[in-house]
């Protein structure tokens, strides 16, 4: 199966960047590499996808190399309320199943 | 829309019995995934469906069955319920097979197995 790995936790202050970096191999290689965001007690929530280079959206930009071994995620000027578990997500080349990263837990102070 | 809805929120269980977690979509979703989800491990795959009457084995099936016998239900049965399976369930539903990756989430289920 697929391999991601990924920071456990990460700590930044308001009005940082944060770049959250997934190294992932084994991964499909005509599928997308998605994020996603996740607050306590609810389930996780989309946030962006790409499949190589950049892409950016109104929340974040998604950076993934040419070899797609890694892919990070840049959350600019973050807030008090981007505090919450970020996962990557990944496709196995082997059958095509959905692999989800552990997670990084983001902390942002004041 | 709804979205993704599961029942029940909170759910105890004795080691031994069985139950089964609903989740249901109303947004036509060909594509519906459970997952479980434990502390330093992230998500992970338990069952997924590409469609009604078609479901496949994930990273993590041991004693979980499925079955998809419309487009929006896909429920989860647990058939003898251990302390390992204690954790948090998600369910999950893609547009398509091309677009699971975008997948939009319940609000889980919380199972405790004494």
């Amino acid at each position: 199966l697929a391999k991601t790995t990924q920071p456990i936790s990460m700590d930044s202050y308001e009005g940082q960047e944060v770049n959250i970096t997934c190294s992932h191999n084994n991964i499909a290689t005509n599928d997308y590499i998605t994020w996603y965001q996740q607050f306590p007690s609810q389930g996780p929530r989309f946030i962006i996808q790409g499949y190589k280079t950049k892409v950016t959206n109104e929340v974040a930009s998604l950076f993934i190399p040419a070899d797609r071994k890694s892919s990070t995620l840049s959350l600019p000027r973050v807030s008090l309320s981007d505090t919450a578990v970020y996962y990557c997500l990944v496709v196995d080349n082997q059958g095509g199943k959905l692999i989800f990263g552990q997670g990084t837990e983001l902390s942002v102070k004041p | 829309n709804a979205g993704v809805t599961q029942t029940p929120k909170f759910q105890v269980l004795k080691t031994g019995q069985s139950m089964t977690l609903q989740c249901a979509q109303d947004m036509n979703h060909e594509y519906m995934s459970w997952y479980r989800q434990d502390p330093g491990m992230g998500l992970r795959l338990i069952h997924y469906s590409v469609g009604a009457g078609i479901t496949d084995q994930g990273e993590v099936p041991n004693g979980y069955n499925v079955s998809r016998s419309t487009t929006e239900d896909f429920p989860l049965r647990l058939l003898s319920a251990a302390p390992s399976q204690t954790s948090v369930y998600f369910c999950a539903s893609s547009y398509s097979t091309f677009e699971k990756e975008t997948q939009y989430f319940g609000p889980g289920t919380r199972l405790l197995v004494l």
